[in-house]
């Protein structure tokens, strides 16, 4: 059964990087079924999409946040990241890593295995 | 500012039927790309419920099912129980957006 497990800092300032790392076991990270994928939850709000990563490395961003996301992909480490730059107490969520899996058209992909979730503040 | 409505909330006695809206637009459900639904229990990670429209993961009761028409989808609860109190969340794939959307989200309490 995989198993996702995001970690990083809980507290970040105002302007500067987020950067949160999203540990894979029990199942390869560059298995062609599966892309991974980051969501977002500030608290007592809905849940927003990030960013998704194929196998192979090939991002997708949420076009609200393009210009200060990145996500990559490690397969030695079987693990996949995520920076948010600039952050501001808006971006103040629990951050979540997902596994996607779908049908054969890649739009139909969905999220069938979550991390816990870890609480990033933003805040001098 | 999610593309996908869902109602704030959504009530019921234990043992009834409720249902839950998703209503979207033509670059998204209308388009015919499919729908799946989530259950956030309260201090949890969501946890998938529907996927593809109406398909129920191994485990998830049949008391749930999902459908979808023109562009909404609806997830239904039969016989609710009061473990089933929780957030629920519609997802789909908007082309506008060339990515993932998830609805507003629903609370449903049970009475």
């Amino acid at each position: 059964q995989v198993q996702l497990q995001e970690s990083g800092p809980g507290l970040v300032k105002p302007s500067e990087t987020l950067s949160l790392t999203c540990i894979v076991t029990g199942d390869s990270i560059n298995n062609r079924r599966y892309y991974w994928g980051w969501i977002r939850q500030p608290p007592g709000e809905a849940l927003e999409w990030i960013a998704t990563i194929s196998y192979n490395g090939i991002p997708y961003y949420n076009p609200s946040l393009k210009s200060r996301v990145t996500t990559s992909i490690d397969t030695s480490k079987n693990q996949f990241s995520l920076s948010l730059t600039s952050v501001t107490a808006a971006d103040t969520a629990v951050f979540y890593c997902a596994r996607l899996v779908g049908p054969t058209y890649v739009s139909g992909y969905y999220f069938d295995n979550w991390g816990l979730g870890t609480l990033v503040t933003v805040s001098s | 500012q999610s593309v996908l409505t869902q109602p704030p909330s959504v009530s019921g006695a234990p043992g009834q039927r409720v249902t839950i809206s998703c209503t979207g637009s033509s670059t998204n459900i209308g388009a015919g790309y499919d729908v799946h639904w989530y259950q956030q229990l309260p201090g949890r990670a969501p946890k998938l419920l529907i996927f593809l429209n109406n398909n129920r993961p191994s485990g998830v009761p049949d008391r749930f099912s999902g459908s979808r028409s023109g562009t909404s989808a609806s997830l239904s609860i039969t016989g609710l129980q009061s473990e089933d109190e929780a957030d629920y969340y519609c997802q789909s794939y908007d082309s506008t957006l060339s990515g993932r959307v998830f609805g507003t989200g629903t609370k449903v309490t049970v009475l």
